[in-house]
């Protein structure tokens, strides 16, 4: 059964660079025809949906996030990543690494990573 | 504010049959897109419950049902049970904004 972790820095300085990779288990991340998307949620509130990567390399971003975030895939090591440059304390939230399936649904989430920015 | 808009929050009995509607419009689900419903219960990360309006994916039991019509979708859970105590989110995708967007989330209370 497919599985996907988030990992990565729980803590970021405001101004810094918000990095977080998605391991995937139990599949490979370049078999079938899927998207891999990153997913965020600001405490209390709802989801945001951050960029999407395709195993070929191809991305499509959130277009207010676009100048700030980076969106990366390892076929080799089952694994995509996301960096988010600059962040401020708008960019607090639990992030979510999520596969996109062929009706462009999320079907397959990881568990979620809290990232907290602050001083 | 969202562009698919839910009402914020719901409640039912045990047994009951509940609706959430999905509010869009001309650039989301009246557009053609396709609507999504994830269940979440709170610290847990969402779970897929309909895929294309009206699809259930395996391991969903048959109470939950999805519909879509214009530029309004909704999902029904019949048969109410405690266990379905939790945050519902609509997702589409919006041509205007050319990105995947989520209604704000319903919260549903069992009584």
């Amino acid at each position: 059964q497919l599985q996907l972790q988030e990992s990565g820095s729980g803590l970021v300085k405001p101004s810094q660079t918000l990095s977080l990779t998605c391991a995937v288990s139990g599949g490979s991340i370049s078999s079938g025809d899927y998207s891999w998307s990153w997913i965020r949620q600001p405490p209390g509130k709802g989801l945001e949906w951050i960029a999407y990567i395709y195993q070929t390399g191809s991305s499509y971003y959130n277009p207010p996030l676009k100048s700030r975030v980076t969106i990366s895939i390892d076929n080799s090591r089952n694994h995509f990543s996301l960096n988010l440059t600059s962040v401020t304390a708008a960019d607090t939230a639990v992030y979510y690494c999520a596969r996109g399936n062929y009706m462009n649904a999320f079907d397959i989430w990881g568990q979620g990573t809290m990232v907290t920015v602050s001083s | 504010q969202s562009v698919l808009t839910q009402p914020p929050s719901m409640s039912g009995t045990p047994g009951q049959r509940v609706s959430i509607t999905c509010s869009g419009s001309r650039s989301n689900l009246g557009a053609g897109y396709d609507v999504h419903w994830y269940k979440q219960i709170p610290g847990k990360a969402p779970k897929l419950l309909i895929h294309g309006n009206s699809n259930r994916p395996s391991g969903v039991p048959d109470r939950f049902s999805g519909s879509k019509s214009g530029t309004s979708a909704s999902l029904a859970i019949t048969g109410l049970q405690a266990e379905d105590e939790a945050d519902y989110y609509c997702q589409s995708y919006d041509m205007y904004l050319s990105r995947w967007v989520f209604g704000g989330g319903t919260k549903l209370t069992v009584l």
